[in-house]
């Protein structure tokens, strides 16, 4: 398997832009989860779906910031309209239920510079 | 409120000697805990795990200790070895509710082995 795959994998864009950020999770995984690492607040989870609906949205962190799973091989996490503190590495991760479920598989990461 | 903690933000070590990196965490519902290393510009990677019901899990020239009384665990690599330099996170969950998967993860130490 290739692993969880994003893209892009880097984007510059321009404040009040959209930004959306894509992710295919791992073949036959339940769980996909969107994370944002920033240098203050370190890996913070935005959102997890689980069978591709919303389970928790908790950390998202307002309204401008929206994620969907239409189906189990594709996520998107867009960010409209887009500021510089949002500037940061998205990162998207998948699991699998069952024996080591809480093991989860990241992708390579999205470095976002908003300016 | 950080609820799992990694205070050392960088260590550094000599190759062939033994690296131990250490996380604190607060929230007593946690019951399993993982390290994940991360290297630049790549996603974190599952390194090794514990459940709560054990003290020490071993993987190769990986241990991870988990001291429940003390809310403490680390993760000693011996021997350490240049490859080994990354940034090592630890992180934590609660799965007392039967399907929480949410992974809360410390701010990272990055551990870097002299040749």
């Amino acid at each position: 398997d290739a692993g969880v795959i994003q893209s892009p994998r880097h984007e510059v864009t321009e404040m009040g832009q959209e930004v959306t950020l894509r992710c295919k999770p791992i073949s036959g995984h339940d769980y996909l989860f969107w994370y944002r690492q920033t240098m203050m607040r370190g890996l913070e989870l935005l959102i997890y779906f689980n069978n591709n609906v919303p389970i928790d949205d908790s950390g998202m962190p307002e309204d401008r910031f929206s994620a969907k799973m239409p189906n189990a091989s594709f996520s998107t996490l867009k960010i409209q309209p887009s500021e510089p503190r949002d500037s940061a590495v998205y990162f998207c991760a998948s699991s699998q239920l069952g024996i080591g479920q809480e093991t989860q598989y990241f992708g390579p990461g999205t470095r976002l510079l908003v300016l | 409120d950080q609820q799992v903690k990694q205070n050392s933000p960088s260590l550094s070590v000599q190759e062939g000697r033994i690296s131990i990196l250490n996380c604190d965490y607060t929230n007593s519902m946690f019951d399993y805990f993982l390290w994940y290393k991360k290297y630049p510009a790549e996603g974190p990677t599952f390194l090794i795990s514990i459940s709560s019901i054990k003290d020490k899990n071993e993987d190769g020239r990986f241990t991870v200790f988990l001291n429940k009384s003390a809310k403490h665990l680390s993760l000693h690599i011996v021997p350490s070895q240049p490859g080994d330099s990354a940034v090592y996170f630890c992180a934590a969950s609660d799965n007392s509710g039967g399907s929480n998967y949410k992974l809360t993860f410390g701010k990272g130490t990055l551990l870097t082995v002299n040749p």
